[in-house]
């Protein structure tokens, strides 16, 4: 079992509408990150947080500690959106604080 | 404020070559990671360096594979004779401080081995 499991693996929807993903992890972590790869590859932080709510524009990202869960919202979904969206963890035991393990992702597909 | 430069952005070996993939953090961050993205597959830890230290190479496979971080220039990662499934997009990101900070990411070396 992946130690960051993030759901859906695919999703379609329609220019508007509110969408969430979810990420939940089964390891010890300091932070969490949502990262966006586009086709073409490029990655691009979106968020890093440990505790609470991040929002940035239209983007929300939301992480529960105790019950080892986080979500990324995207509100008013653009075609622009159509991305992958990661979810990654920073764990926090071990020599090595700073290597992420990373989710599957998610494929999002934003139809106008 | 340039961000993570990587070269080249694609690269195509021959099976037994070797790949020389150079990542020049953003300026004022002395941490490079690096994680190699298996087509088809998510993205995996590869290595963790400071400036001339290797933190963390726990990601990196036994043989054929190494990294540098020297005190003036990019990080290198080298894959001596390449084989096929060496074939990923690797892709290194620069923090600014250990453990805590953010990580910002380089556009990726897309590596094909034929």
């Amino acid at each position: 079992k992946n130690e960051v499991e993030q759901s859906p693996q695919n999703l379609t929807a329609q220019e508007g509408e509110f969408i969430t993903i979810n990420c939940s992890y089964s390891v010890g972590i300091s932070a969490l990150h949502w990262l966006q790869q586009h086709p073409g590859g490029g990655i691009v932080s979106l968020f890093m947080l440990s505790s609470g709510k991040k929002k940035h524009g239209r983007l929300i990202a939301t992480i529960n500690i105790q019950e080892k869960h986080s979500s990324l919202h995207i509100t008013a979904s653009h075609p622009r959106d159509s991305a992958v969206y990661i979810c990654a963890a920073r764990l926090n035991y071990g020599g090595s604080q700073g290597n992420l393990i990373f989710g599957k992702g998610t494929k999002l597909s934003v139809k106008p | 404020n340039a961000g993570v430069m990587q070269n080249p952005r694609h690269l195509v070996r021959r099976r037994g070559q070797e790949a020389r993939l150079r990542c020049s953090p953003m300026k004022g961050h002395s941490h490079v990671y690096w994680y190699r993205q298996l087509p088809e597959e998510g993205l995996k830890f590869m290595v963790y360096l400071q400036k001339e230290n290797i933190i963390d190479e726990s990601g990196m496979p036994k043989e054929r594979f190494s990294a540098e971080f020297p005190k003036e220039g990019p990080s290198i990662l080298r894959i001596q004779q390449v084989v096929r499934g060496d074939s990923a997009a690797y892709f290194c990101a620069s923090s600014p401080t250990s453990g805590g900070g953010e990580q910002f990411f380089g556009p990726g070396t897309r590596l094909t081995v034929l």
